[in-house]
């Protein structure tokens, strides 16, 4: 059974920085693409960040290029996504999805909630 | 960016066949993707590529469309269909969603 697991939300204030974590199981993680993808309180979904299978490339959509990095370790089964320069516009539950090669998000976990407020 | 426009909400009865539509401001190829989302809980993925069932989703479930204008197809509503519905397109990047559509039953 897959099984993604995210940790790491709180309570920020505007401008830090936070890092989210997400350990995967039931399923061969270097195989796969990874992503991370948020939903505002009472919203749509936004895709935030893809890494490849290997990590050797890495994507991003306008909003949070240049603020968010996605990383994986391969040999823990972890995918990462550190944001820098918090926005309360960044406030939103956080989901680590299993990806089909960028085309479709095949699994998400339960989330973990980031609130950006002073 | 692709816009996905969703009608904001339904309302149907059980074992009624129910049409949710999803339009892109530009063509998307076959690349559009649906997901369930029940209250408290994660999305689910329903289809992907237009009309290919994903795993362990039942087969009241259907996709169909291409180019601008997509279709899932709930046939017949049950009451665990309570949900909202999300499509999503990955032809032109950046990847986006549909603002959703909240299926009630009546």
């Amino acid at each position: 059974e897959v099984q993604l697991v995210e940790t790491g939300g709180g309570l920020v204030q505007p401008g830090r920085s936070l890092k989210l974590s997400c350990v995967a199981s039931g399923f061969t993680f270097n195989n796969y693409w990874m992503s991370w993808t948020r939903q505002a309180p009472g919203k749509g979904l936004e895709w935030v960040a893809s890494i490849t299978n290997s990590g050797g490339s890495t994507y991003y959509p306008d909003s949070v290029k240049g603020r968010f990095t996605i990383s994986r370790d391969n040999a823990q089964n972890t995918l990462y996504l550190q944001m820098n320069s918090l926005r309360s516009e960044d406030t939103a539950t956080y989901y680590c999805t299993r990806d089909n090669s960028g085309y479709w998000f095949a699994y998400w976990g339960q989330g973990t909630l980031v609130t950006v407020s002073s | 960016d692709t816009v996905l426009t969703q009608s904001p909400a339904l309302a149907v009865s059980p074992g009624e066949r129910v049409s949710i539509s999803c339009r892109a401001s530009e063509g998307v190829n076959s690349y559009m993707h649906w997901y369930q989302q029940k209250p408290g809980q994660q999305p689910k993925l329903l289809i992907y590529k237009a009309s290919n069932l994903a795993s362990g989703v039942p087969a009241r479930f259907s996709g169909s469309g291409s180019g601008t204008d997509f279709t899932l197809t709930i046939d017949p509503v049950e009451a665990d269909d309570t949900a909202t519905y999300f499509c999503q397109q990955s032809w032109n990047d950046p990847r986006t969603f549909g603002g959703g559509t909240k299926l009630e039953l009546k």
